[in-house]
């Protein structure tokens, strides 16, 4: 089965920074393209990024666009999400989620999650 | 592109069926999939393509609809079906990929 680690969740100050990383295995990862996907608390799930599987091409949601980056490791099946300039409305669970091909149409298998929590 | 679902929380007795509904704010044609989320644990793919179950995922679910109206059914509830549904549509992907608010599936 495919597998999805997330890490690097946190507590951060409003304005602050952080990496989160996404540790996959067992599938084939250069193949696929990978996504962050949040759920705020209280509310339902938010589509963050997504990057194609050779990296070369990169999308990112309304609310993160110049904040956020996301970028992948092949060599090590690795996925980040560098967030910058962070605000309190981005405190949320971090899902990293697998798209079913090279590109993504939808989520076909996701991480636990991580938790990032932006206040003073 | 605004995904609403409906109701917000259905409560139903194990054994019965279910019917959760997903309306979009323009035709996403059948570009459509549908998630089950238990707390704590990571969200399921169920349904893509409006229609089509994914791997592993038992007969009782299936889901219909296209356009902008479309139901996910669940026939005969095992207590390992009450969490939290959410319908995604990915008619602009790559750029764009937007989830509904969520349906509470709770034991009556």
């Amino acid at each position: 089965d495919v597998h999805l680690l997330e890490s690097g969740g946190g507590f951060v100050q409003p304005g602050g920074s952080l990496r989160l990383s996404c540790s996959a295995s067992k599938f084939t990862f250069n193949s696929y393209a990978m996504n962050w996907v949040r759920q705020t608390p209280g509310k339902g799930l938010e589509w963050v990024s997504a990057i194609s599987g050779d990296g070369g091409h990169t999308y990112y949601g309304d609310s993160v666009k110049g904040r956020f980056t996301i970028s992948r490791d092949n060599s090590k099946n690795t996925l980040f999400l560098h967030m910058n300039n962070l605000r309190a409305e981005d405190t949320a669970v971090y899902f990293c989620a697998k798209g079913q091909g090279a590109a993504t149409r939808y989520f076909d298998d996701w991480g636990q999650g991580t938790l990032v929590t932006v206040s003073s | 592109i605004v995904m609403t679902q409906s109701p917000a929380t259905l409560s139903v007795f194990p054994g019965e069926g279910a019917t959760l509904s997903c309306r979009a704010s323009q035709s996403v044609g059948t570009n459509l999939a549908w998630y089950q989320h238990q707390p704590g644990q990571a969200p399921r793919l169920l349904i893509y393509a409006a229609s089509t179950r994914a791997t592993g995922i038992p007969a009782r679910f299936s889901g219909s609809g296209s356009g902008t109206e479309f139901t996910l059914t669940i026939s005969s509830l095992q207590s390992e079906d009450f969490a939290v549904y959410y319908c995604q549509q990915y008619d602009n992907w790559p750029h764009e990929y937007t989830f509904g608010q969520g349906t509470k599936l709770e034991i009556k």
